[in-house]
């Protein structure tokens, strides 16, 4: 079936450094990408997406990549801040069954 | 505009009962897709209604099942808890069905079910 895995599972880096998160989908039909950003107690937020017909999107200090061919795609956080510590998730929207796979999520730790 | 609004944000429950768990969709939206929270398995989709219609379902047992209500608003009930159910249970609400041009989902903040 359908499958989104992502790597790494937790990642620590210090205030100011970049964090890069990857995902790897299965379904070649997926063209939608979006990526959430979960806090303690709170529900997933979109925080940026990218659909199968761009490379590459960026908003301030988030971006994200994706390759079709080998069917990656990654979140790049820049100027990391103490805020931006959370649970991260990728998906990937499958159009053959009209649902969004969600990968295992990485919890970032922005160190000050 | 409301967000995506659940209730209740705890329950604690012994296996054998069920529960019912609500969710209010944000203001205008007419879909609300239902996913399950485990720590490790990330987010498992469960079922999406629209206009209060199941358009689609994930790869639950029956024990899993819900309903959508004229006014958008939707309930999932879970019948015959097991110590497997625990696991914190999320709405999301768009204003289109999910299928329709890659349509966003605005998440709520969730209900953890605890089963003993």
């Amino acid at each position: 079936g359908e499958n989104v895995e992502q790597h790494p599972s937790t990642l620590s880096v210090q205030e100011g450094d970049s964090a890069v998160i990857k995902c790897t989908y299965s379904d070649s039909a997926s063209n939608y990408f979006p990526w959430y950003k979960q806090e303690l107690g709170k529900g997933p937020q979109l925080i940026i997406d990218i659909r199968s017909n761009v490379g590459e999107k960026k908003d301030q200090r988030i971006a994200v990549t994706l390759n079709k061919t080998a069917k990656h795609f990654s979140l790049h956080i820049t100027e990391t801040q103490p805020e931006d510590s959370a649970v991260y998730f990728c998906a990937a929207f499958t159009s053959g069954t009209y649902k969004y796979i969600f990968g295992t999520g990485t919890r970032l730790k922005v160190l000050a | 505009k409301a967000g995506v609004t659940q209730t209740p944000r705890y329950l604690i429950k012994t296996r054998g009962q069920q529960v019912t768990l609500s969710c209010s969709p944000i203001s205008g939206h007419r879909s609300v897709s239902w996913y399950q929270q485990t720590p490790g398995q990330g987010l498992q989709f469960l079922f999406e209604y629209f206009s209060e219609t199941q358009r689609n379902k994930g790869n639950f047992p029956g024990r899993f099942s819900g309903r959508q209500f004229s006014n958008s608003r939707s309930e999932m009930n879970v019948s015959t808890l097991e110590l497997g159910d625990s696991a914190l249970y999320l709405c999301a609400s768009s204003s289109r069905p999910v299928d329709a041009a890659n349509e966003k989902l605005f998440f709520g903040s969730g209900t953890q079910l605890s089963v003993l």
